[in-house]
């Protein structure tokens, strides 16, 4: 969307770095989590996923860990483009079933200064 | 492949009025979920549909209500509208029934009047 928040934390990286976004989840009894990433004008896009019984899941520049007993993510971009720049979301779905119920966090805005 | 699309894009009603919104699935997903976008509240889960069923609800009022048909395509209505529905409407669909990618359309700029 046009508008994510006007009060996003921002992490600004230069070009080429590597960025960590961070994010604290709520329920213990979530079993899947997903970044999203959301760029001005867009809905979100998936970036990538991780089920509970994993503490790392790699893809490409990105890897997502996570950290079930202090319920925390985090997602790692390597190499940080210009095009990476965009406000990123955790969710976690706290459904028991196969069914969606997603929690999105507030998201974090990345600048990436060329 | 065409992706998720949402129709109209943009919508301008004023309080009390109602209002439709239409999303159309990826093909073969059997899935769809609507949430809600607001600076203030950030995405908000409203309600997800799996082979015309609803499985799952989230938080808001019975103003907001939503149904898929047999094509797996979904619309949500918003009843007597308030100042504070005014938001970015964002449906998105998945292939299986259990959680996965899901891929998310452009949203609905809704503006209450």
């Amino acid at each position: 969307g046009e508008s994510v928040g006007l009060h996003l934390p921002t992490l600004s990286v230069q070009e080429g770095d590597n960025s960590i976004i961070n994010c604290a989840y709520s329920n213990s009894a979530s079993d899947y989590f997903i970044w999203y990433k959301q760029e001005s004008g867009k809905g979100p896009q998936f970036i990538i996923d991780i089920r509970s019984n994993m503490d790392k899941r790699q893809g490409q520049r990105v890897t997502v860990l996570l950290n079930k007993t202090v319920k925390h993510l985090s997602l790692q971009i390597a190499a940080t483009q210009p095009g990476d720049s965009a406000v990123y979301f955790c969710a976690e779905n706290p459904t028991t079933d196969s069914s969606y119920k997603l929690i999105f966090g507030s998201g974090t805005r990345l600048l990436v200064r060329p | 492949k065409a992706g998720v699309t949402q129709t109209p894009r943009y919508l301008i009603k004023t309080r009390g009025q109602q209002v439709t919104l239409s999303c159309s699935p990826i093909s073969g997903h059997r899935s769809v979920s609507w949430y809600q976008q607001t600076p203030g509240q950030g995405l908000q889960f409203l309600f997800e549909y799996f082979s015309e069923t609803q499985r799952n609800k989230g938080n808001f009022p019975g103003r907001f209500s939503g149904r898929q048909f047999s094509n797996s395509r979904s619309e949500m209505n918003v009843s007597t509208l308030e100042l504070g529905d005014s938001a970015l409407y964002l449906c998105a669909s998945s292939l299986e029934a259990s959680p996965n990618e899901q891929f998310f359309g452009p949203g609905t700029r809704l503006t209450v009047l």
